[in-house]
């Protein structure tokens, strides 16, 4: 079955300083991998994906990811995070033997503080 | 290009009563999925059409039900509606619909509260 964890419910972060949000997956077959970000009262907005390749990924607004097989992980990043950065991040996971369904992470709160 | 539109945007109804919740896809997009958000049980999938057909479904009772029709757009229906099934409900499109490495575009929702 296809299951995805954000360890951290928060991620605190001081603007200007880096930021991480982990993910770890598992599935059957080879991952296709997304983050997307939710503002309050807003539907979710998509950041990047991993399908096949380079496994550094960048995506909208300087976020970048990093897919590693062997840690079944797709930690989120950024090198220098923003106040606007406050929001709601969301991984997500499908893969061949789930078809078209997404399974999502329960979601990790990141507040960034000026 | 206009984005995933959803409506109603808020919704109130009592416990027994059903409703139907209406998603238009992104002009061209032939894949709609539903999800649902609550705080406790986060986002989980309900269903997934393409063309006319249910291609993945959810651990959902059958109280959940969805349709889609020709020109794209997509209900979901719930009936007897209980407390828990108070939530944000979220509807996402996607090109194509071929292949499961394309991106999905999310609606801003719409929000369900049971009385």
């Amino acid at each position: 079955a296809q299951s995805v964890a954000q360890p951290e419910d928060q991620v605190n972060v001081a603007e200007g300083n880096p930021l991480t949000v982990k993910c770890t997956y598992s599935v059957s077959g080879n991952p296709y991998l997304f983050w997307y970000v939710q503002y309050p009262n807003r539907g979710l907005q998509f950041l990047l994906k991993y399908i096949t390749g380079d496994n550094l990924v960048k995506g909208s607004y300087g976020f970048e990811a990093e897919f590693n097989k062997s840690q079944t992980s797709f930690h989120l990043k950024k090198p220098s995070a923003l106040v606007s950065d406050s929001a709601l991040y969301f991984c997500a996971v499908r893969d061949e033997t789930g078809g078209f369904k997404t399974i999502f992470g329960a979601g990790t709160r990141l507040f960034v503080k000026a | 290009k206009a984005g995933v539109t959803q409506t109603p945007r808020y919704l109130i109804k009592t416990r027994g009563q059903q409703v139907t919740l209406s998603c238009s896809p992104i002009s061209g997009h032939r894949s709609v999925s539903w999800y649902q958000q609550t705080p406790g049980q986060g986002l989980q999938f309900l269903f997934e059409y393409f063309s006319e057909t249910q291609r993945n479904k959810g651990n959902f009772p059958g109280r959940f039900s969805g349709r889609q029709f020709s020109n794209s757009r997509s209900e979901m229906n719930v009936s007897t509606l209980e407390l828990g099934d108070s939530a944000l409900y979220l509807c996402a499109s996607q090109s194509g619909g071929s292949t499961i490495a394309d991106t999905q575009y999310f609606g801003p929702g719409t929000r369900l509260t049971v009385l």
